[in-house]
């Protein structure tokens, strides 16, 4: 089945860090989705990306998918403590799932550093 | 605007049990989709609905589960003679009708089967 592959799986931060996460895949996908998810919550849409090498920014996040649209990946820019969570892809079309079949990365748990 | 509203927020079950999951889409939406979450991992999906009909139910297992979203009223997943293994967050997502707009999630329901 599909599969996508999301690094780091967990991170520490400490405030005013740049954090960097990303996802890969080996299949293409017309559009790739970043959520964040905080416990006993739902996902919450962070950035949507339609188009092959397209870098779209929301606040301090800024999210790019790649140009061989097996790829994407998450920046935030100063992070702060609301930042913890955990942060997941999601790719979306082409292989054949319907427009409602996302298929998800297992996640990268962002923790503040002790 | 309301969001995904879904109830109950946590259900317990005992084995043998029927769980029923209702879902009420946001506003204006009419495409409803349930995915699971075990613990540490990402969502996996499920079955995607429109009113009356199921679109694609690929996701979901051969028995025990069904899926509905009536004419009127919530979707509603339906899991009979639950099962310890069926322990999980179950979320619904919604979007409007425009073909691959992102999906919005609500805050899930917590089943636990004892």
């Amino acid at each position: 089945g599909q599969q996508l592959n999301q690094s780091p799986q967990s991170m520490f931060i400490q405030e005013g860090e740049d954090v960097s996460m990303n996802c890969t895949s080996s299949s293409i996908f017309n559009t790739w989705l970043w959520y964040k998810q905080d416990p006993g919550e739902g996902p919450v849409l962070l950035i949507a990306l339609y188009k092959a090498g397209e870098l779209t920014s929301n606040g301090r996040l800024t999210a790019q998918f790649g140009i061989t649209r097996k790829d994407s990946f998450l920046n935030i820019s100063a992070s702060i403590p609301s930042d913890v969570g955990i942060y997941f892809c999601a790719g979306q079309g082409t292989y054949g799932g319907s427009q409602g079949n996302l298929i998800f990365g297992k996640g990268t748990k962002l923790s503040v550093k002790p | 605007n309301a969001g995904v509203m879904q109830n109950p927020r946590h259900l317990v079950r005992r084995r043998g049990q029927e769980a029923r999951l209702r879902c009420s889409p946001m506003k204006g939406h009419s495409h409803v989709y349930w995915y699971r979450q075990l613990p540490e991992e990402g969502l996996k999906f499920m079955v995607y609905l429109q009113k009356e009909n199921i679109i694609d139910e690929s996701g979901m297992p051969k028995e025990r589960f069904s899926a509905e979203f009536p004419k009127e009223g919530p979707s509603i997943l339906r899991i009979q003679q639950v099962v310890r293994g069926d322990s999980a967050a179950y979320f619904c997502a919604s979007s409007p009708t425009v073909k691959n707009s992102p999906l919005h999630f609500g805050n899930g329901t917590r089943l636990t089967v004892t």
